[in-house]
């Protein structure tokens, strides 16, 4: 089955201790995104990979790192997490030429609760 | 800056009847605008999209329309049935960037 897995899904930390949110596409997608979702806010791009070892910033990287090694994963990492990095979190991928026409396909989140 | 803004964040309808969800933007230049769906505890999943090029778009219960002189979309569904009750992002694609709205959370109720 053709899916974006992330994981864990729920996870509760405390502040600065360092947590990476795993995120693996089996569909060959070149193109990995992450999104944090807010209320009010909608969801924000974070980071966004258009191929293997290149990567650049979204809307809101501050206190996030990524990195792309392989094709099929694209963890977020926070080094040092602050409670105003308490969201729900999305990873998604897409074949670079259909992400106009809505070919991204959505993990089913993380939810993270930094105390 | 939001260039994707949904006015709404709540609709309610009644079975049967269309509703209308709307969208605005605000960069001239975006190539394609999509709708997308959200179950609590599950990822957005794909609607319906819409080209630059293009006024409307349609896919069964679902159409899309496009102004783009007032940059301005909406995602009409007819006839709305209780399993469309969600919460549904507009979107907005431009050079590998896919902007969402704040979402709109439609219930259809019997």
């Amino acid at each position: 089955e053709a899916q974006v897995t992330q994981n864990p899904r729920y996870l509760i930390t405390v502040t600065g201790k360092k947590l990476t949110v795993t995120c693996s596409q089996n569909m060959n997608h070149e193109y990995m995104s992450w999104y944090r979702q807010d209320p009010g806010l909608g969801l924000r791009q974070i980071y966004y990979s258009m191929n293997v070892e290149v990567t650049d910033k979204g809307d809101v990287p501050e206190g996030y790192k990524v990195s792309r090694k392989e094709k099929r994963n694209f963890p977020l990492i926070l080094e040092s997490p602050s409670p105003n990095q308490t969201s729900l979190y999305f990873c998604a991928s897409s074949l670079r030429e259909l992400s106009g026409e809505g070919g991204y396909t959505f993990g089913s989140g993380t939810r993270l609760t930094v105390v | 800056d939001q260039q994707v803004k949904q006015n709404s964040p709540s609709l309610s309808v009644q079975e049967g009847r269309i509703s209308i969800l709307n969208c605005d933007y605000t960069n001239s230049m975006f190539d394609y605008f999509l709708w997308y769906k959200k179950y609590p505890a599950e990822g957005p999943t794909f609607l319906i999209s819409i080209s630059s090029i293009k006024d409307k778009n349609e896919d069964g219960r679902f159409t899309v329309f496009l102004n783009k002189s007032a940059k301005h979309l909406s995602l009409h569904i007819v006839p709305s049935q209780p399993g469309d009750s969600a919460v549904y992002f507009c979107a907005a694609f431009n050079t590998d960037k896919l902007i969402f709205g704040t979402g709109t959370r439609l219930q259809v109720f019997p």
